[in-house]
């Protein structure tokens, strides 16, 4: 079974920009029909989508994030990155990597990583 | 932008008990793209439903989905302890992800 695990700095600072990496193990990000997602939830609160990138490099960014998001993939490495620019405090939360599953008209995340705090601060 | 309503917020049941979650969708949307999500404190979400009444590897036959257009329910027949969670409902739309905010299933 795939497993995805995150990585990069637990504290960063406002206004500069949030690094992670998500790596994949037990299968290689290239096969199938998926995309693969990051996704991030404040303390106490709900799950916000980020965006997802194909295995092709193509991307799709949350509207209300777009401006601020970089998702890039290096399937040498098995690995995808998110990149987000001028934090703020609001942007203090668990990120999440994931995988969406597409294929035979279904479109659902099977798999997550166990996520990581991010916390904007001076 | 596709919105999803959950609710109620917050279901305080007892072991045992039926529990019954909605998700409504702000348009007409796919029930392909539909699934449900349980999650636990300082876990990550774990698949459930999708499409919208399969159930995900490994999940107890206790969890049923359906639904379509907008209206759409998570069963849960006969609550176990280890159901007393958030759930959360996704949908796929337009090239988007959207989640609804959720609905606790507290024991009462």
């Amino acid at each position: 079974q795939v497993q995805l695990r995150e990585s990069g700095p637990g504290l960063v600072k406002p206004s500069q920009t949030l690094s992670l990496t998500c790596t994949v193990s037990s299968g290689s990000i290239s096969s199938g029909s998926y995309y693969w997602s990051w996704i991030r939830q404040p303390a106490g609160k709900g799950l916000e989508w980020i965006g997802h990138i194909s295995t092709s490099g193509s991307t799709n960014y949350s509207p209300s994030l777009k401006s601020r998001v970089t998702i890039s993939i290096d399937t040498s490495k098995n690995q995808f990155s998110l990149k987000l620019s001028s934090v703020t405090a609001a942007d203090t939360a668990v990120y999440y990597c994931a995988r969406n599953y597409y294929g035979s008209g279904m479109y659902y995340f099977d798999s997550w990583g166990q996520g990581t705090l991010v916390t904007v601060s001076s | 932008e596709l919105v999803l309503t959950q609710s109620p917020g917050t279901l305080s049941l007892s072991p045992g008990e039926r529990a019954t979650l909605s998700c409504r969708a702000s348009q007409s949307v796919s029930s392909s793209y539909l699934a449900w999500y349980q999650q636990k404190p300082g876990q990550a979400p774990r698949l459930l439903v999708y499409g919208p009444s399969t159930r995900g590897p490994g999940v107890p036959d206790r969890f049923s989905g359906g639904g379509s257009g907008t209206d759409f329910t998570l069963t849960i027949s006969r609550l176990e302890p280890e159901d007393f969670a958030v759930y959360y409902c996704q949908q796929y739309d337009n090239s988007q992800w959207t989640f609804g905010r959720g609905t606790k299933v507290e024991i009462k």
